[in-house]
């Protein structure tokens, strides 16, 4: 049982806008920084978003936000490349370790 | 150009060891903080353990007591030494940097592509 909670699957069509998210707790996400991790067919796991900061060379389709103790990563203007398992992530202060969502698999039709 | 490449992966008897091995280029390990994060097959992510720049370590309740991380920074390596292990330790074991920033320090900027590790009779 993870300790973020995340959607098991969501699909979107190419140019439409998707919103995951990872809901949490006041000793997680509601106190610290969320970072979004994508991984492509099994691949390495590649850094998308870090809070509401896109790292170099993730395109600005990518944006970040939270509330309270939910955290969402929105893809705008979607594209086949798209498709992956999105992971979140953070500390968690009662279990003092970081701690990750089981993942989202984004489907893009 | 940032770069983590592990190595050591294998298949073990359950009960045996094995030292995964992360070399990093690009940049210094000992000024940064490294991870290991494992995906079970089929399964997500977990953090598996960390060493800081300080040289403090910390691991996940999972592994704690079987497993050793440490660094060396003569070969800019990273290394996981995986003792007394079981089935459940089968997964492929990535090497991560963490954010240097205040803020995100417990996030990671970049990944390795991981190394398969296979515990089986």
């Amino acid at each position: 049982q993870s300790a973020l909670t995340q959607e098991s699957s969501v699909s979107g069509t190419v140019g439409q806008t998707v919103t995951l998210s990872c809901t949490g707790n006041n000793n997680n996400i509601g106190t610290f920084t969320v970072g979004w991790y994508q991984q492509i067919s099994h691949g390495a796991p590649k850094t998308v978003m870090i809070g509401n900061s896109l790292p170099s060379g993730i395109p600005d389709r990518f944006s970040g936000s939270k509330s309270g103790t939910t955290a969402s990563l929105t893809i705008s203007g979607l594209q086949p490349e798209d498709e992956a398992d999105y992971y979140c992530s953070t500390w968690d202060y009662s279990l003092s370790a970081r701690v990750f969502g089981g993942g989202t698999k984004l489907t893009v039709l | 150009e940032v770069q983590l490449v592990e190595s050591g992966g294998g298949m073990i008897q359950p009960g045996g060891s094995l030292r995964l091995s992360c070399a990093a280029s690009g940049f210094t390990v000992s000024s940064n903080y490294m991870s290991w994060v494992r995906q079970a097959p089929e399964k997500g992510l977990e953090w598996v353990s960390v060493i800081y720049s300080g040289g403090s370590t910390y691991y996940s309740e999972s592994v704690k007591g079987r497993f050793t991380i440490s660094r060396d920074n003569s070969k800019n390596t990273v290394y996981l030494q995986m003792n007394s292990l079981r089935a459940e330790d089968t997964a492929v074991y990535y090497c991560a940097r963490g954010i240097s920033s205040s803020s995100a320090y417990h996030l990671f900027d970049f990944w390795g592509r991981g190394t398969l590790v296979t515990v089986s009779s």
